[in-house]
């Protein structure tokens, strides 16, 4: 089995703030996401990774930017914070291209901005 | 644009098997149709998905209809762990990016 482990779990920033969260993955996947999840609604992709050096943008890429540096971690950053903002921000990693390609979670960085 | 339909919230009690309704009416041929569950301070974790046949694991039974415009999970023997948010979603083909929608909250009593 492996894990996805994101930091910090709890970020709070000012508005204006540049903030950067983290995640790595220790299952050798090949494909990694950062989804965005506001209270009450589903999840909506912001940008994705199929392999190292790989960015792809997803629905709600405005606003952020992400790099893949290594295989197994993949930042996101937040250019901006917007005042009042609240969201649970989720990393993902699956094995890409294979037919029973399966997702697994972190428990995501909770961000607050004041 | 959310490609599947699901109830907002569904109750049920320790023990019962629940039946878990996702309509999915425009469903593309080679798509497949995954069940991920969500619970409080955590993401989604996997359940099980299928393209035609019916499949079941050790969490879930996933019937789907001949048509493929449904799908139901069903839950055997709830007990409190299983209340969740439950989201119905299509993938298509290989490689493609999965979309989340609000899910089906399910609500355990003892």
């Amino acid at each position: 089995g492996g894990i996805i482990t994101q930091t910090p779990k709890f970020l709070i920033g000012q508005e204006g703030q540049k903030l950067t969260l983290k995640c790595q993955q220790n299952f050798n996947h090949d494909t990694m996401y950062w989804y965005r999840q506001d209270s009450g609604k589903g999840l909506r992709l912001i940008y994705y990774s199929i392999t190292e050096n790989d960015l792809q943008k997803g629905d709600l890429s405005e606003g952020y930017d992400a790099s893949r540096e290594k295989k197994s971690s993949f930042s996101l950053t937040v250019t901006s914070a917007q005042k009042n903002e609240m969201a649970v921000f989720l990393c993902a990693s699956s094995d890409w291209g294979t037919s029973a390609e399966t997702l697994y979670f972190g428990s995501g960085t909770r961000l607050t901005v004041l | 644009d959310a490609k599947t339909t699901q109830p907002d919230s569904m109750e049920s009690t320790e023990g019962e098997t629940v039946h878990l309704p996702c309509s999915h009416a425009t469903i593309s041929g080679n798509e497949y149709i995954y069940w991920y569950r969500q619970v409080p301070l955590q993401g989604p974790e996997y359940v099980t998905h299928g393209l035609q046949q019916n499949t079941t694991n050790s969490m879930a039974f996933l019937a789907i209809a001949s048509d493929r415009k449904s799908s139901t999970l069903i839950l055997t023997h709830v007990s409190l762990r299983d209340a969740a948010v439950y989201h119905c979603i299509l993938r298509g083909g290989t490689g493609s990016k999965l979309s989340f929608g609000k899910g089906a909250k399910l609500t355990v009593s003892p």
